[in-house]
């Protein structure tokens, strides 16, 4: 199974700041057909996962543009700008270009 | 508006089944892959596998296959997770999602203890 290591496992931020998410996988994300499935999503306290970033870089609907991904290959990172509360909660990234799919550990980006 | 409720979740003993039912609304349910991952009390989510549309074809994380079975209903516009022999490393909330994650019900508890 490919293994992504997430980092850091927890994120103390400031409201108003910028928090940045690293991703790495145990193997190239790019897939045969060249798309790179590497998504990111964030989950609140007591909800499900909400998706925020498909394919490295690209916003889900309604997603604001203070949130960006990027990277390619096995290193990916999410970069959330002028942290506001709504954005407080845990990040897990997910690869489904090799199957099984795999997520990575988790963030907990949380107020410093 | 997209929509996925989880349903069947509860207290069961060890060695059980357990059959969940995710019900959709708002996309048409028989055009996409559908799938289902968990998330243990307090820990992260794994994936537990995923249904062609036209419900021909099953793929499960191999951690999962044996006692997972998923199917579904297209003319219900219902997906479904049978659990068998659960253990209570099978504790957790259960979670349908659709096509690539890009939806997610609201999860449903199963709790395995004696």
């Amino acid at each position: 199974d490919v293994v992504m290591t997430q980092t850091p496992v927890s994120l103390p931020v400031s409201l108003g700041g910028q928090a940045s998410i690293s991703c790495r996988s145990s193997q190239s994300l790019v897939h045969s057909n060249g798309n790179t499935y590497l998504h990111w999503y964030l989950q609140k306290p007591g909800q499900s996962p909400q998706l925020l970033i498909y394919r490295v870089s690209n916003r889900f609907s309604g997603v604001p543009d203070r949130f960006s991904g990027s990277g390619s290959g096995t290193d990916f990172t999410l970069k959330i700008s002028r942290v506001e509360p709504e954005d407080l909660g845990d990040y897990y990234c997910l690869q489904s270009t090799h199957f099984p799919y795999t997520f990575g550990a988790g963030t907990k980006l949380e107020l410093k | 508006e997209v929509k996925l409720v989880e349903s069947g979740g509860g207290l069961v003993l060890p060695g059980a089944s357990l059959k969940l039912s995710c019900i959709v609304s708002g996309f048409t349910f028989s055009d996409y892959w559908m799938r289902w991952v968990r998330q243990a009390p307090g820990k992260g989510l794994e994936f537990i596998g995923e249904i062609k549309p036209d419900g021909s074809k099953t793929n499960y994380a191999p951690s999962m296959k044996g006692r997972f079975t998923i199917s579904r209903d297209n003319a219900k516009n219902t997906l479904y997770l049978q659990m068998s022999s659960v253990r209570s490393e099978d504790t957790a909330t259960y979670y349908c999602a659709k096509s690539y994650f890009d939806y997610w019900g609201q999860g449903v508890m199963v709790t395995v203890s004696s």
